[in-house]
């Protein structure tokens, strides 16, 4: 089986700083592994995923995450938050491309003036 | 290209009733899935629909139902409600088998149920 763990709940940052959503999975398999943003009172938005190759992936709105195996992390990166980021960030995973996906219980950003 | 919609946008119930949510999915797509997503969670699964047949099921009793239907339009019945059922409930779709290892589940703005 696999699962989630975002470690962080909250995440604080100032307008312009930059940030890392952390995200570490379990699975005895390999897996696929999504980035989505949840602004408020709205459905989900794909980021990023990744499912093979380079371990640097690219997202939208400047976005990126690298998987890293051996420590079964896929972080979330941005060199330089906007107010507009603000939103709820949640990490997923899925044993193939298509099946369901396995949320972890996210991380609210903050982005202050 | 239409993206996933759902309706309604909210709904209010009474513990003990039935609802019904609908999902239509992004053009091209076979395959839909539905979540629940508590407030200050993460989305559940509940189950997946390609071609009109249950493809996989996640750990929510037999109240919880589907069905899609062959433009792949989808609904969600929950019969019996509970007050823990009150969540944001979200469709995804996605190409299925034709999306190949690339496929990705594109979601809908979701229907907050509230249950009384």
């Amino acid at each position: 089986a696999q699962s989630v763990t975002q470690l962080d709940s909250q995440v604080p940052v100032f307008e312009e700083a930059p940030v890392e959503l952390r995200c570490n999975y379990s699975s005895s398999v390999s897996v696929y592994l999504f980035w989505y943003v949840q602004y408020p009172n709205q459905g989900l938005q794909l980021l990023l995923k990744y499912l093979s190759g380079s371990t640097l992936v690219k997202g939208i709105n400047g976005f990126e995450a690298e998987f890293n195996k051996s420590q079964t992390s896929f972080h979330l990166r941005k060199p330089s938050v906007h107010i507009s980021d603000t939103a709820e960030y949640f990490c997923a995973v899925s044993r193939t491309s298509g099946d369901k996906l396995i949320f972890g219980t996210g991380t609210r950003l903050q982005v202050f003036p | 290209e239409t993206g996933v919609t759902q309706s309604p946008t909210h709904l209010i119930k009474t513990r003990g009733q039935q609802v019904t949510l609908r999902c239509s999915s992004q053009s091209g797509h076979n395959t839909v899935s539905w979540y629940q997503q508590a407030l200050g969670q993460g989305p559940q699964f509940i189950f997946q629909y390609y071609r009109e047949e249950e493809n996989g099921r996640g750990n929510f009793p037999p109240r919880f139902s589907g069905l899609q239907f062959p433009n792949y339009s989808s609904e969600l019945n929950v019969n019996a409600l509970e007050l823990d059922d009150s969540a944001l409930y979200l469709c995804a779709s996605s190409l299925g088998l034709a999306g190949g290892r690339g496929d990705t589940q594109y979601f809908g703005p979701g229907t907050r149920l509230t249950v009384l």
